[in-house]
């Protein structure tokens, strides 16, 4: 199967910008989730999306929305951008079943400047 | 709710050596636990995970981790590590029986020298 894919690579944004990030989940995987990346803060989850509906939130400003698609594609938007958004995005996507195993794509680095 | 502490945030270690990177957490829940790799530029992998059963749980890569519930430990361990294993390593946590998203440590960054 092919893996958890996520395009752009790379982005490089000015602030006040905004910008859409994709990812592509595993064939069959429903549930899609986002993280920031960051050296100072980690890995700080943003949202899970599972059959086109938030179902889980983490502690983000509403500048940062996402949306899934019927073919579980999800995408994740950033209004506005600021410097601090400056960050590696990483998409994860689960399969259906209790054991929360989530495999993650390349990650999308977002430069702000 | 759930915590993750990864007591160390750098370890290097010289090449041949044992390594041993630790992650305690806090939950009121039964868990699953879960260890994950990140080379440089590049996504999260897994590399092993306890979800029941025998404590000691081998993974990818001669990479092992012990389930101390008493010790709310789940520290991972590899007896001769490669300059290869250079990585940033997460410990995650999640309660078992249902869908919930994982909570992450902040990562140990392994840092093996020639």
């Amino acid at each position: 199967k092919a893996g958890v894919t996520q395009t752009p690579r790379y982005l490089i944004k000015t602030r006040g910008q905004q910008v859409t990030l994709s990812c592509s989940p595993i064939s069959g995987h429903r549930s899609v989730s986002w993280y920031q990346q960051t050296p100072g803060q980690g890995l700080q989850f943003l949202f899970e999306y599972f059959s086109e509906t938030q179902r889980n939130k983490g502690n983000f400003p509403g500048r940062f929305s996402g949306r899934q698609f019927s073919n579980s594609r999800s995408e994740m938007n950033v209004s506005t951008l600021e410097l601090g958004d400056s960050a590696l995005y990483l998409c994860a996507s689960t399969p259906t079943g209790p054991y929360n195993e989530q495999f993650f794509g390349p990650g999308t680095r977002l430069t702000v400047l | 709710a759930q915590s993750v502490t990864q007591l160390d945030s750098q370890v290097p270690v010289f090449e041949e050596a044992p390594v041993e990177l630790r992650c305690n957490y806090s939950s009121s829940v039964s868990v699953y636990l879960f260890w994950y790799v990140q080379y440089p530029n590049q996504g999260l992998q897994l590399l092993l995970k306890y979800l029941s059963g025998s404590t000691l749980v081998k993974g990818i890569n001669g990479f092992e981790a012990e389930f101390n519930k008493s010790q709310t430990s789940f520290h991972l361990r590899k007896p001769s590590v490669h300059i290869s294993d250079t990585a940033e390593y997460f410990c995650a946590v999640s309660p078992s029986g249902g869908s919930y998203i994982p909570t992450f440590g902040r990562g140990t960054s392994l840092i093996v020298h020639p």
